[in-house]
């Protein structure tokens, strides 16, 4: 069935260096490929998105990259920073239906 | 202020109490979906509604009910709950746009659910 499989559950890293979290989508007709950031206590916000007609985008010090050939899809931090510590979530949009089928989450820890 | 509200923010109850959460969003949104949040197992979709009156089932519906009668208001509704509906709940909304529901999706601050 539909499923979106996501690594590392936790990362943790120094400030400054880089981050890279990892999904994997099981439809290859998926079209869109968002990336939620869940800070303590809150529901999740969106940061970035790519749809399949583009490989890569960025906005700042975030990335996500996408190769719908291998059906992976990656958010990549750079220059971390400590408020940059959260819960991180993938998503994608299968085909034909309406709804996202969201990855099970990646806990970001940056120390300072 | 563009957000989704959900009332209650905690609630504590017992096994076969029903139970009404509510949420609504004052951004016009056709989209309002359902989900719950349990450590290792992410977020999974519960319910959703395209638009009033429209309400299709998501990932993990059973034991729970919900209405689209105004399109600001999507209450979640647990007839009878059990402990394995223990969990935090969130509600989002979205544009229903052009690439079906695949807009920003906006998140309510969640409801920590307890059924002792």
């Amino acid at each position: 069935g539909e499923n979106v499989e996501q690594h590392p559950s936790t990362l943790s890293v120094q400030e400054g260096d880089s981050a890279v979290i990892k999904c994997t989508y099981s439809d290859s007709a998926s079209n869109y490929f968002p990336w939620y950031k869940q800070e303590l206590g809150k529901g999740p916000q969106l940061i970035i998105d790519i749809r399949s007609n583009v490989g890569e985008k960025k906005d700042q010090r975030i990335a996500v990259t996408l190769n719908k050939t291998a059906k992976h899809f990656s958010l990549h931090i750079t220059e971390t920073q400590p408020e940059d510590s959260a819960v991180y979530f993938c998503a994608a949009g299968f085909h034909n239906t309406d709804k996202l089928i969201f990855g099970t989450g990646t806990r970001l820890q940056v120390f300072p | 202020e563009a957000q989704v509200t959900q009332n209650p923010r905690y609630l504590i109850t017992v096994t076969g109490k029903k139970l009404t959460v509510t949420c609504s969003q004052n951004m016009n949104h056709e989209y309002m979906s359902w989900y719950r949040q349990d450590p290792g197992l992410g977020l999974r979709q519960i319910y959703y509604s395209m638009n009033v009156e429209v309400t299709d089932k998501g990932d993990v519906p059973e034991g729970y009910k919900v209405s689209r009668k105004e399109k600001r208001n999507f209450p979640l509704i647990l007839e009878s709950p059990s402990p394995n509906q223990t969990s935090l709940y969130f509600c989002a909304s979205s544009f229903k746009g052009r690439y079906r529901a695949y807009n920003e999706q906006f998140f309510g601050p969640g409801t920590r659910l307890t059924v002792l």
